[in-house]
């Protein structure tokens, strides 16, 4: 089936650690995207990517790192400078950027500091 | 990027009507109406979008006003899998991206 695919689906972070978030989608979309999300609140835009070997910051990016390598892949690095990064992470993808598209969403990564 | 405002929750009895509003009064023209909805611990589904028209697919109902200033989401026969959060979005735009700015939502809790 086609799909988004994220992992782990639970995550445990310590103090000082980098953490990578896995991001994988088979339906040959260009455009790729991570959201934070906190309890009880919306999405919030932590960077994307329109096209492999490029990436852009959201609006969150601070303590955040990416690569787009290969159209399929989009892994998100929680790196040590994000110092709250307890969240639900959401990876997303759409066929084209800026276009009338919707997104397709993967099934999240819960990230906790032990 | 237009905001948009909801109601934090509403109820609905299973098998009813479920009507959702939400308000976006400075829409630009050009941007379109996103609805999403979201199980917990889950990543959002897709439900409907529209610009001007009402549109209908085999989730649910959109209903647009003419001054395109609100909406309303319709789920005709709401079921007890249709509780969750829905989320009414304006497509904004940063530079050339798909950028869907999410705000808190409706929880929709389906009462048998």
């Amino acid at each position: 089936d086609g799909g988004i695919t994220q992992s782990p689906k639970y995550l445990f972070r310590k103090e000082g650690q980098n953490v990578t978030l896995s991001c994988e989608q088979n339906l040959n979309h260009d455009a790729m995207y991570w959201y934070r999300q906190d309890p009880g609140q919306g999405l919030r835009l932590i960077y994307y990517s329109q096209i492999v070997n490029d990436f852009q910051k959201g609006d969150i990016a601070e303590g955040y790192s990416v690569s787009r390598e290969k159209k399929e892949s989009f892994p998100l690095t929680v790196t040590s400078a994000q110092k709250n990064p307890t969240a639900f992470y959401l990876c997303a993808s759409s066929p084209v950027a800026g276009g009338n598209e919707k997104l397709f969403f993967g099934s999240g990564t819960q990230l906790s500091v032990l | 990027d237009a905001k948009t405002t909801q109601p934090p929750s509403m109820d609905c009895a299973e098998g009813r009507a479920a009507n959702l509003p939400c308000n976006h009064s400075t829409i630009s023209g050009n941007e379109y109406v996103y609805w999403y909805r979201q199980i917990h611990s889950q990543g959002p589904q897709y439900i409907i979008h529209g610009l001007k028209n009402n549109e209908t697919n085999e989730m649910a109902s959109l209903i647009i006003t003419e001054d395109r200033k609100s909406s309303t989401l319709i789920l005709p026969h709401a079921t007890l899998r249709d509780t969750a959060v829905y989320y009414c979005i304006v497509r904004g735009y940063g530079g050339a991206t798909n950028k869907l700015i999410f705000g808190t939502g409706t929880l929709l809790a389906v009462q048998p």
